[in-house]
């Protein structure tokens, strides 16, 4: 167990509809990273937040925000989803902002119908 | 951007033998290298890294090397065991920006 946690587990959704995705980073850590994870295209970086701010971002669509609460959790807004949407989504934390030592939460399965 | 070549993409080793999995990277100013591993149905975990300034570093069975000139570093695992099977990522973080890129991952099956 990694200390990061993740809600909900499981997530089935119609296309064009909107979700949120809600990460715990483990106790101390200050930065959230958010990815998405599908057979294709690997482990792709989406966005980081260090501290409430927006840290770092990566590939991550448009149509996709995060934002990062002063209790350190963070959400991960997906809206007016597709089909290419589906996958793994993992939220990881680390103490720092230099995105070493990672821990990574169980991730989030996301299905878009 | 950074980014991270790894193979191969599946590797079958028996029980006991080892396995070496090898990654290169393109930003020559990158300078940390992680190794995740990640079990079905789990989310990735960091089992060894190395920085820029160090050339090889161990840790029981699990051992990594690193090229700089080359820009390519390798997981090695010896004595192989059957929980060792799983999905095994290389990552690179460019020392610029900060971001981690991943490589493709490399399906590790040990056979008892």
């Amino acid at each position: 167990d990694s200390g990061v946690t993740q809600t909900p587990k499981h997530l089935i959704t119609a296309t064009g509809q909107r979700v949120t995705l809600r990460c715990s980073p483990r106790s101390g850590d200050l930065s959230v990273y958010w990815y998405q994870q599908s057979l294709d295209q690997g482990l792709q970086f989406l966005i980081q937040y260090y501290n409430g701010e927006e840290r770092a971002k990566g590939n991550i669509l448009e149509r996709f925000s995060a934002q990062q609460f002063p209790d350190l959790h963070s959400e991960l807004n997906l809206s007016s989803l597709e089909l290419g949407d589906s996958a793994l989504y993992f939220c990881a934390s680390s103490v720092g902002a230099d995105q070493e030592t990672q821990y990574f939460g169980p991730g989030t399965r996301l299905l878009v119908l | 951007g950074e980014n991270v070549e790894q193979h191969p993409s599946t590797l079958s080793v028996q029980e006991g033998d080892s396995a070496v999995i090898k990654c290169t990277y393109s930003d020559s100013a990158s300078n940390y290298f992680p190794w995740y591993k990640q079990e079905l149905g789990k989310g990735p975990q960091l089992i060894i890294d190395i920085r820029s300034n160090v050339g090889e570093k161990k840790d029981q069975r699990i051992a990594v090397t690193l090229n700089k000139t080359a820009k390519h570093f390798s997981l090695h695992i010896t004595e192989t065991q059957p929980e060792d099977s799983a999905v095994y990522f290389c990552a690179a973080r460019a020392r610029i920006h900060q971001k981690v890129t991943f490589g493709i991952g490399t399906k590790l099956q040990v056979i008892p």
